[in-house]
C-alpha cells in the first residue's frame, strides 16, 4: 500500500530536550516536505526537499532541522524544542513534478511544555 | 508577498444542497492549484487540481473546481451536499522557486446538516 508513515504519534516533551520525527515514504517520491498545522494558519512549509542531499527552507524553519540522506526518509529534528513549536506535524511527499499530489502522513502532535 | 485566502472559516449547508467553499490567491506567475480535504485525526487527501486546459476541473467524491484566472479564484463546489462530505477543506498554490513551493490556505471547515 502507497503510505507515508510517521513516528511518532504523539509526543509530549520539555523545552530543549532534543527530539527528531521520522517520516519515510514507499512511492519512490523525490520531493517530500514538512508542515505545521496550526488553527487559523492552515499548513505552514518548514522545510522541502527535491531529491537525497537536496533541502531548501520553507516559510517556517527556524529552530528546525531536516536531513535527507535516503529517498524514502526525510526525519525533522528540533534540536532544542520550545512551547512555541507546539504544533500538529505533517510530513508530505510527491513525485518531482510541480503539478503532482502530494500525500500525506497521519501527522505528529508534539507538545512541548 | 504570496498567499492563498479561505475567506470563510465555516460553512455551513444543509444535506442535498449545494457547496462551495471558496479560495483566492495572489501568486506570481501561473500556479498550480489544488484542493485537499482533512478528516478528522488523519492526514490530508487530495481532492483534485488544475493545472491547464478546461476551467471546470472534477475530482474524487463528486467534487468539481472552477478555476477563474482574471479573479485569481478556484472555488470548490458540489451539486449536493452529503453530511459525510464534513470536514476541513485545504486550497493551496504550488510556484516554482527554482523548487516548489507549496502555499496553503487557512482552510475552511464544512458542516453539512441532515
Amino acid at each position: 500500500e502507497a503510505q507515508v508513515t510517521q513516528n511518532p504519534r504523539y509526543l509530549i516533551t520539555v523545552t530543549g530536550k532534543k527530539l527528531t520525527v521520522t517520516c519515510s515514504q514507499n512511492m519512490n517520491h523525490e520531493y517530500m516536505s514538512w508542515y505545521r498545522q496550526d488553527p487559523g494558519l492552515g499548513l505552514r512549509q518548514i522545510y522541502y526537499s527535491m531529491n537525497v542531499e537536496v533541502t531548501d527552507k520553507g516559510d517556517v524553519p527556524e529552530g528546525y532541522k531536516v536531513s535527507r540522506k535516503e529517498k524514502r526518509n526525510f526525519p525533522l529534528i528540533l534540536e532544542s524544542p520550545s512551547p512555541n513549536q507546539t504544533s500538529l506535524y505533517f510530513c508530505a511527499s510527491s513525485l518531482i513534478q510541480g503539478d503532482r499530489e502530494a500525500f500525506f502522513g497521519q501527522g505528529t502532535r508534539l507538545t512541548v511544555v | 508577498a504570496q498567499s492563498v485566502a479561505q475567506p470563510e472559516d465555516q460553512v455551513n449547508v444543509a444535506e442535498g444542497n449545494p457547496l462551495t467553499v471558496k479560495c483566492t490567491y495572489s501568486v506570481s506567475g501561473n500556479p498550480y492549484l489544488f484542493w485537499y480535504v482533512q478528516y478528522p485525526n488523519r492526514g490530508l487527501q487530495f481532492l483534485l487540481k488544475y493545472i491547464t486546459g478546461d476551467n471546470l476541473v472534477k475530482g474524487s467524491y463528486g467534487f468539481e473546481a472552477e478555476f477563474n484566472k482574471s479573479q485569481t479564484s478556484f472555488h470548490l463546489k458540489k451539486p449536493s451536499a452529503l453530511v459525510s462530505d464534513s470536514a476541513l477543506y485545504f486550497c493551496a498554490v504550488r510556484i516554482n522557486t527554482g523548487g516548489f513551493k507549496t502555499i496553503f490556505g487557512a482552510g475552511t471547515r464544512l458542516f453539512v446538516k441532515a
